[in-house]
């Protein structure tokens, strides 16, 4: 049961190096997630996707891209890194549904983080 | 807009003694959910406890439980018996109801655990 799975661990990029991580759910989870941590921030929501084909703007989406062309794999994409995007990763899935039915349900599953510098 | 808010940036406490991590947080709905997540040097977030707002019984998972105050908007986590692997980061979360739920979280307790 390998639930949410981030790749890559760790990443080093120079100013202006492109990338793109991935995170793939095996859980057919509708709703997936990208956010970042800074210390002192917590956590911040980059970009999310209530299903496949769909993705929508979070808190600080400024700089990156994402794409969920399947239902268990949602990218995230640096086109042009700087180094304020130097941060740790984190993606995140969960089912989709409503205030009255399927509670048990009813959280977000983590990724372990990708910690990306940005030099 | 919601707002999270841990004012705790640091705690310690002995271990096999008890800690409370506070958490406060403002909304104008009435459905939602509330969380705490730990955060271990592994880096992986994982969920500790959930209280759901319309339940007036306050949520408890072995060692873990809160103290949900509704109408104060306070959510505190208290960790009974405090064992050296608790030592973590503790995020309060919160998400709406609806059916876009992105959750919102605070930015942190850092939780020490003394020997």
């Amino acid at each position: 049961n390998a639930g949410v799975t981030q790749t890559p661990k760790f990443r080093v990029l120079k100013t202006g190096q492109s990338m793109t991580l991935l995170c793939a759910q095996d859980m057919n989870h509708e709703y997936m997630y990208w956010y970042r941590q800074d210390p002192g921030m917590g956590l911040r929501l980059i970009h999310y996707s209530v299903g496949e084909g769909t993705t929508a703007k979070g808190e600080v989406p400024d700089g990156y891209n994402v794409s969920r062309l399947k239902k268990q794999n949602f990218l995230l994409g640096l086109e042009s890194a700087a180094p304020s995007q130097t941060s740790v990763y984190f993606c995140a899935s969960s089912y989709s549904l409503y205030f009255f039915g399927g509670l048990a349900k009813n959280i977000q599953y983590f990724g372990a983080g990708t910690r990306l510098s940005v030099l | 807009a919601q707002t999270v808010t841990q004012s705790q940036p640091e705690m310690s406490v002995q271990e096999a003694e008890t800690v409370t991590l506070s958490c406060t947080y403002d909304t104008s709905e009435s459905d939602y959910y509330l969380f705490w997540y730990k955060q271990p040097p592994s880096r992986q977030m994982i969920l500790v406890i959930r209280q759901e707002a319309y339940k007036q019984q306050n949520a408890t998972e072995n060692r873990f439980s809160v103290n949900f105050q509704k109408a104060a908007k306070s959510f505190s986590l208290k960790i009974s018996d405090s064992q050296l692997g608790d030592a973590a980061m503790y995020f309060c979360a919160y998400r709406s109801a609806n059916r876009d739920d992105k959750i919102i979280f605070g930015k942190g307790t850092r939780l020490h655990i003394l020997p």
